[in-house]
């Protein structure tokens, strides 16, 4: 079985600062591993993605990702943060059987300060 | 450009009564996918479907019913036996394996009234 696990549902950075969203995940074989973020009433939008390539994963808006086998770890990062990164953003994890399937982290709200 | 088109993006129903949600995708993609989200629950599987005339349930499938009759479309009925409908639906589809992650459609947010 599968899971994913999204410390912090709700996460307070001011304007500048660094960003650090936590997602660890559990996988019986290597994953592959989703970052999306989602704006009020829209859709999810994949901001980058782990598929066992380079471990530091680099994405859109600024954001990156590192894979940490050792640690089970998916953390998404961002040096600084804008007004325009609040968001939700979900971690996701690949079911590794014939199903084509993504397990979703419950989410972690950024909000960015002035 | 291709993507995924949910409509209506805002649907209220009445007590009883059932409603559809459209999803269409020009992607070519073949699984496709229902998810419901609810304020602080993430999201959660409702129906799937990997192959036309074929689908299965997700986690949360009671009070709703979907049909694929073809590769492009998965419509999503809530029949009058969800006892909470209101929420925010989404549809996802997948090019082919898991390697490429979900593409979404902007969702349709339902209120009972």
């Amino acid at each position: 079985a599968q899971s994913v696990t999204q410390l912090g549902s709700h996460v307070s950075v001011s304007e500048g600062a660094l960003v650090l969203l936590r997602c660890n995940y559990s996988s019986s074989v290597p994953p592959y591993l989703f970052w999306y973020v989602q704006y009020p009433n829209q859709g999810l939008q994949l901001l980058l993605k782990y598929t066992s390539a380079a471990t530091l994963v680099k994405g859109i808006n600024g954001f990156e990702a590192e894979f940490k086998k050792s640690e089970t770890s998916f953390h998404l990062t961002k040096p600084s943060a804008h007004m325009s990164d609040a968001a939700e953003y979900f971690c996701a994890v690949s079911l590794n059987n014939a199903g084509n399937m993504l397990t979703f982290g419950g989410g972690t709200r950024l909000m960015v300060k002035p | 450009d291709g993507g995924i088109t949910q409509s209506p993006k805002y649907l209220f129903r009445k007590e009883g009564q059932n409603v559809t949600l459209s999803c269409e995708q020009n992607l070519n993609h073949d699984a496709m996918y229902w998810y419901r989200q609810d304020p602080g629950q993430g999201l959660r599987l409702i129906y799937y479907s990997q192959i036309v005339n074929d689908f299965q349930k997700g986690d949360i499938a009671e009070g709703y019913s979907v049909s694929r009759e073809k590769k492009e479309s998965f419509p999503l009925t809530v029949t009058s036996a969800q006892k909470n409908p209101t929420a925010f639906y989404l549809c996802a589809s997948i090019r082919g394996t898991e390697s490429y992650g979900y593409t979404f459609g902007s969702g349709t947010r339902l209120t009972v009234v």
